[in-house]
Formats: C-alpha cells, sequence, structure tokens
C-alpha cells in the first residue's frame, strides 16, 4: 500500500522568511511519480511539480525548489522569500505501480503568510 | 489548451435527497476522469475512477455513484443522500499516460442538512 505523510499540520511564518514543507512517502514500487499541490483559499487543486522515482535533481522554478531524496524517501518543498500570496494548503502526493493514475495524497500543510 | 467545468460551485440539499454534479473537459480526447472528495479533514479521498466512455472503478464503497456517458463528461450521484456525504468534491482529469499529473476543476461544496 502507499501512504504519503505531511507531518506539519500548520505552518506560520512572517513573509520574506522561506518556508520548508515536509513530504514523506512509503511505497514498494521501484517505478512511482511525485506531485506537489497547492490549494489556495478558492479552493481548486494547482498542480506544481511532478517527478520521477528515478530523477533525483532538486529543481528550482522562481521562489520555489523540491528536494528529492529516495534514501530517506523525502520530497520536501521549499518557498523561498515567502509572500502573502503563498497562502494556501500544500498536498504531496504520490501515484505508481497498478495504481498509475490514481493519486494517493497526504494530509496537507496549512501555510499561512503574515504581512 | 486543457479545461475542466465542474457545477455546482456549492449545493445545499436535505437528507434523503438526490444528487448529481457534473464535470465536463475540454480541449483533450479521452482523458481519465476522476471523482474526489476533501472532508474536513482536508485529505483527499479517491472515489471514483473513469478510464474511458462507461468504464468506471469505484474506490471506496459507499452511497454515491458516477457515469460517463460521454468521452469528456463525468457525473456523480447518489439516490438519497446521507449527512456523511457533506464535503467538497472535485472532479480531476488527466493524459492518458500513467504519469501524467491530475488537473482538478473548481470543486463543488455540498452541505447536506
Amino acid at each position: 500500500a502507499q501512504k504519503v505523510t505531511q507531518a506539519q499540520t500548520e505552518i506560520s511564518v512572517v513573509e520574506k522568511e522561506d518556508v520548508t514543507l515536509d513530504c514523506v512517502y512509503e511505497t514498494r514500487d521501484t517505478t512511482y511519480y511525485l506531485f506537489w499541490y497547492k490549494q489556495p483559499p478558492s479552493g481548486e487543486l494547482v498542480f506544481l511539480i511532478r517527478r520521477n522515482s528515478f530523477d533525483e535533481q532538486n529543481e528550482i522554478s522562481g521562489r520555489y525548489s523540491w528536494n528529492f531524496q529516495k534514501s530517506t524517501s523525502s520530497f520536501n518543498f521549499t518557498i523561498t522569500a515567502s509572500q502573502v500570496v503563498d497562502s494556501a494548503v500544500y498536498f504531496c502526493a504520490l501515484t505508481g505501480g497498478t495504481s498509475y493514475g490514481k493519486l494517493t495524497f497526504g494530509q496537507g500543510t496549512i501555510l499561512t503568510v503574515h504581512p | 489548451s486543457q479545461t475542466i467545468h465542474q457545477w455546482p460551485a456549492t449545493l445545499v440539499q436535505p437528507v434523503g435527497s438526490p444528487l448529481s454534479l457534473e464535470c465536463t473537459v475540454e480541449g483533450t480526447s479521452n482523458p481519465n476522469l476522476y471523482w474526489y472528495r476533501q472532508a474536513a479533514g482536508r485529505g483527499l479521498q479517491l472515489l471514483f475512477y473513469s478510464v474511458g466512455i462507461g468504464q468506471i472503478s469505484s474506490e471506496v464503497p459507499q452511497n454515491l455513484s458516477a457515469s460517463r456517458p460521454q468521452d469528456r463528461q463525468f457525473i456523480l450521484s447518489s439516490k438519497k443522500l446521507l449527512l456523511s456525504d457533506s464535503g467538497f468534491y472535485l472532479c480531476a482529469w488527466s493524459a492518458g499516460q500513467g504519469n501524467s499529473p491530475l488537473h482538478f476543476g473548481n470543486g463543488t461544496r455540498l452541505t447536506v442538512t
């Protein structure tokens, strides 16, 4: 069975601080894909990134960066110089093996960025 | 570009009443389609997914059903709503490849009273 754990239920920071959202996953599949989604107050889920299990290169996109480490089964997400607009619930998700296309989501981390 | 439409945005229904939520996708063909529910605890639970017309797989036994009458149309239904059916329902689509990301609609907030 697959499992995604986001241990941080809520994080509160002040604008311009850096913040890291943790994600730890469990899977027996050798090939799998990891995702991060953002859910702003309006409710829709916005796709941020996909990473496959064979690519451990870290990725940076503007103020966002992702650190994938298979050795620790973690896929952490860092926001640099946070802004109020970053306030949202962030979900880490996993799919793989026979579950392709069906995501297993973590419980989400509520990020609040204060001005 | 592809777009996904989901309606209604909010819905208040009494216990025992029927339910029909509709989702349509534009700009792509033969998408995989999904219904997720997000309860107050924030986690997302996969309810149904479909890889083609008339092909529905149920993930969780419950009071709900799904249908896919057309390639890009996915409907979530119930004959009699329960209080426990309250939640935020999200439709999503993905391309046929297994590693394609899911793209979500804006969701329907259902309150059963």
